[in-house]
């Protein structure tokens, strides 16, 4: 399985924009990269994806490089609601599709 | 749209004890996952689901752990007997297909004494 690496924490000024890089050199022709986050005692939830092309939704950016063997996660205004762990996952469309978390990145947001 | 429920939130028992956990996906979803998190680490997969079949359970603790979806809709997850290394957040993911997004639970936090 296609492996991610992302910084252990990062902080991050209130309404300030954030962006958390991911390295995934391995990266494979089928692999989507996807972000889930997982707020204190939830669940993960999913952010975003993409494969080849930047991509924007109502809760972040997510910028591919041109090679993919990198990407970063922007949030554009944080909020102390977006203090949570952030996983960047490659997943193979190819075969199983799983889901392989990582250990993600703790963002702190200070007010 | 309800999201997927999970029951227990909280449960505590003591080694060599049965324990289960239920998850209710949402509906019209025919896929569901088992994760299993330890403290400090992302979602480990444990089981997948297609309707009711179990697709992919190579990471099931198969000596102890047990889990079944009666007619492709709620789970139930099984650990007998619970040892302490046990101890985690079970998690219910559930998606319209494979390839869909999925969708988690609260998860259940089990502390086995």
């Amino acid at each position: 399985d296609a492996k991610t690496t992302q910084p252990n924490s990062m902080e991050s000024n209130e309404e300030e924009p954030v962006h958390l890089p991911c390295n995934h050199s391995t990266i494979s022709g089928t692999d989507y990269i996807h972000w889930y986050r997982q707020l204190p005692s939830q669940g993960p939830e999913y952010v975003i994806h993409g494969l080849t092309s930047n991509v924007n939704n109502r809760m972040a950016s997510l910028a591919i490089a041109e090679d993919r063997k990198s990407s970063t996660l922007i949030l554009h205004r944080a909020t102390l609601r977006d203090a949570a762990v952030y996983y960047c996952i490659l997943r193979d469309v190819g075969s199983q599709g799983n889901l392989i978390f990582g250990k993600g990145t703790k963002l702190s947001v200070k007010p | 749209e309800a999201g997927v429920v999970q029951s227990p939130r909280y449960k505590i028992i003591e080694k060599k004890q049965p324990v289960a956990f239920w998850c209710n996906p949402i509906s019209g979803h025919n896929t569901l996952y088992w994760y299993r998190q330890n403290l400090g680490q992302g979602p480990e997969l444990l089981i997948r689901y297609e309707n009711e079949e179990a697709v992919d359970d190579s990471q099931l603790p198969k000596d102890r752990f047990s889990a079944e979806r009666l007619k492709g809709v709620d789970s139930t997850l099984k650990i007998q007997p619970a040892e302490l290394g046990d101890s985690a957040v079970y998690l219910c993911a559930s998606s319209l297909s494979r390839l869909d997004t999925q969708y988690f639970g609260p998860g259940t936090r089990l502390t086995v004494l």
